[in-house]
């Protein structure tokens, strides 16, 4: 059964800190995804990478960034955790090169206080 | 650019009343993909449907279908006889082709069900 599992389902930091979020998928995918979701705006794609140690922007980059040192394991950080970062994410995985189904971690909800 | 509207931000209905979730998507590609996911109160997201744009064959799959039609380049979803389990946020994506054929999603807004008994 293939898996992306999501270091924390509830998470709740302080303006300031320093926070990572991290996924795991056990299914040898090249491309992982990190999108966050907010009521009324759907989706969005924060980063994605295409292969270790690659990494590309997607629509709402600012105020991320991501590491990928490892195939099965892409990380969010929040380099200085804002309220207007309190919001769910989710991350995403997919086989390189086909356009099936991205698989969905369960979501990690963040608080910033 | 790629865009995906569902313009129906909730739809509330009661139980064993059919319902029709509308997407409509924009793309230059003349190669594309359509999904539609659920994402049920757990918070995950669940594949329902992939569709490529070669294929305009409506679909069924149970109480489920699907309406595809390139030329009002919308991608419908219908549910028959709803019922409580229904009740989800559901979203249509439009698939998009990166470098080496590599595929990202561009999701719509989402649509909240809720089925009332």
């Amino acid at each position: 059964d293939v898996k992306v599992t999501q270091s924390s389902r509830y998470l709740v930091k302080r303006t300031g800190e320093k926070v990572f979020l991290e996924c795991v998928q056990d299914m040898d995918h090249e491309n992982m995804f990190w999108y966050r979701q907010d009521p009324g705006l759907g989706l969005r794609l924060i980063y994605f990478s295409y292969d270790v140690k690659m990494k590309e922007k997607g629509d709402i980059p600012e105020g991320y960034s991501v590491s990928r040192e490892k195939k099965e394991r892409f990380s969010l950080i929040l380099e200085s955790a804002s309220t207007n970062q309190t919001s769910m994410y989710l991350c995403a995985s997919i086989l390189a090169g086909v356009a099936n189904e991205q698989f969905f971690g369960p979501g990690t909800r963040l608080t910033v206080l | 650019a790629q865009k995906v509207t569902q313009a129906q931000t909730e739809i509330s209905v009661v139980e064993k009343e059919d319902v029709t979730l509308d997407c409509v998507y924009e793309t230059r590609d003349t190669t594309y993909y359509l999904f539609w996911y659920k994402q049920p109160p757990s918070g995950e997201l669940v594949f329902l449907i992939r569709r490529n744009s070669f294929d305009e064959q409506n679909e069924i799959s149970g109480r489920y279908s699907w309406n595809f039609q390139k030329s009002t380049s919308s991608f419908n979803f219908t549910i028959t006889a709803s019922q409580v389990v229904d009740s989800a946020v559901y979203f249509c994506a439009l698939s998009e082709e990166g470098r080496g054929s590599n595929y990202k999603l561009t999701f719509g807004k989402g649509t909240l069900l809720t089925v009332n008994p």
